[in-house]
């Protein structure tokens, strides 16, 4: 089975820009999640999909946006960057929908805003 | 808000040693506690998962244990190895499932 894959693995913007991820989960999975990970601050959540839905948003300010297709293949976007935005992204599946369940995760879109 | 805290950033210790890393949280009962591995530059690698109702749980050179009344789990690698050597993040389920909370994580080097 495939793991989870995330692309592009690294990207150079410049502030004012937007950058879009791709994240595609392990085949059967519904839930995606993403997360900003940082030196200072780990890992943070960003939102999670299940079923094209959003069920739950992290405190991050509305230049962060996401969706999720019906094939479970999932976005994020970032608009007007900043170079606090320098951080590794990831992705991460589940199998299950409910609490519980393993997080599967990608090797990361690494962004470096200058 | 939930704040969740390991033990320290980072922890050195001697090959065949037993390493023991702590996770601590507050402002929360967390149904499930899970344990991932994280080497640079790649994500996080699931280890064991324990449930709220579950003192411990053991996975070869791995054991975990969580104590719901402290709000702290200690996870233990019983005869470290070099190739041990990693990041190791503590994440607590938000009990929907849409969310987990991190530590930020304690680097351990186990010395040949």
């Amino acid at each position: 089975k495939a793991g989870v894959t995330q692309t592009p693995r690294y990207l150079i913007k410049t502030r004012g820009q937007q950058v879009t991820l791709s994240c595609s989960p392990i085949s059967g999975h519904r839930s995606v999640s993403w997360y900003q990970q940082t030196p200072g601050q780990g890992l943070q959540f960003l939102f999670e999909y299940f079923s094209e839905t959003q069920r739950n948003k992290g405190n991050f300010p509305g230049r962060f946006s996401g969706r999720q297709f019906s094939n479970s293949r999932s976005e994020m976007n970032v608009s007007t960057l900043e170079l606090g935005d320098s951080a590794l992204y990831l992705c991460a599946s589940r199998g299950s929908g409910g609490a519980g369940g393993e997080l599967f995760f990608g090797e990361g879109s690494r962004l470096t805003v200058l | 808000s939930q704040k969740i805290e390991q033990n320290s950033e980072a922890l050195n210790i001697q090959e065949g040693k037993t390493a023991t890393l702590t996770c601590n949280y507050t402002n929360y009962s967390p149904a499930y506690l899970q344990w991932y591995r994280q080497d640079p530059g790649r994500g996080p690698v699931f280890l064991l998962l324990i449930r709220e109702n579950e003192k411990e749980k053991r996975k070869e050179r791995l054991k975990v244990t969580f104590d719901t009344t402290l709000k702290q789990s200690l996870f233990h690698i019983t005869a470290s190895q070099p190739a041990d050597s990693a990041t190791y993040l503590c994440a607590l389920d938000s009990n929907t499932g849409n969310q987990f909370y991190f530590g930020t994580g304690t680097s351990l080097t186990v010395i040949p």
